[in-house]
């Protein structure tokens, strides 16, 4: 079956535009986090969202980020006003429930001029 | 706060040898995961552990969890050239909340030389 679907796989754009990054996880999968990868940080949890709880944003580095789920599937990460510190890989994971496995899509590249 | 340490972080093997990565954290989880990541690719699940004294072996990988010690074990018999990859750890940062976010360790890169 489909894994977790992530887009674009690449980005490239200018300092101060802002992204929009799509997360399509697999089906039926309850639970879906967004990861960032980076030389400096490694990787690093950024937000969490659960069914129709509320998400977890506590790793969101700046309130330039933010992210929603709609309809409890697909979500989409903002990234206000980039910065060259933003340029990483952005991972999406999905899991069937809140304590299973996570399984993760192939990331989106951004990096910023 | 959960910190996940890994060592070491590079590894060069020769094919036929053995070897073990370590990974330790800081606080008290009973679920830790690792992953194997291959250059420009994504995440695969290697392995879950999930309770002390979890052992499960994949082919020449075979893992552990000691959560009394708050250490597991990534142990490789026989390197093979196709084990070439960055081996990393995670632990569930908040376990028995509402989230289980995975803290990582910083990685192992794994080379082996033929």
């Amino acid at each position: 079956g489909a894994g977790v679907s992530q887009s674009p796989s690449n980005k490239v754009t200018e300092k101060g535009k802002d992204v929009e990054l799509r997360c399509d996880p697999i089906s039926g999968h309850t639970a879906l986090y967004w990861y960032r990868q980076s030389l400096g940080q490694g990787l690093e949890f950024l937000i969490y969202f659960q069914g129709n709880s509320a998400p977890d944003k506590s790793g969101l580095p700046s309130d330039r980020f933010s992210a929603e789920r709609t309809g409890g599937s697909v979500s989409t990460l903002t990234i206000q006003r980039t910065q060259q510190e933003d340029s990483a890989v952005y991972l999406c994971a999905s899991s069937l429930y809140r304590a299973q496995p996570q399984h993760f899509g192939d990331g989106t590249r951004l990096s910023i001029l | 706060e959960l910190k996940v340490e890994q060592n070491p972080l590079f590894l060069s093997m020769q094919e036929g040898k053995n070897y073990t990565i370590y990974c330790n954290y800081s606080t008290t989880s009973d679920r830790l995961y690792w992953y194997r990541q291959d250059p420009g690719k994504s995440l695969e699940s290697l392995f879950v552990l999930l309770s002390n004294g979890a052992v499960k072996q994949e082919g020449r990988l075979m893992a552990s969890l000691d959560t009394k010690a708050r250490l597991s074990t990534l142990h490789i018999t026989a390197a093979v050239h196709d084990l070439s990859a960055t081996y990393f750890c995670a632990v569930e940062g908040n376990y028995g909340g509402a989230t289980n976010k995975l803290i990582f360790g910083t990685g192992t890169l794994l080379a082996v030389q033929p």
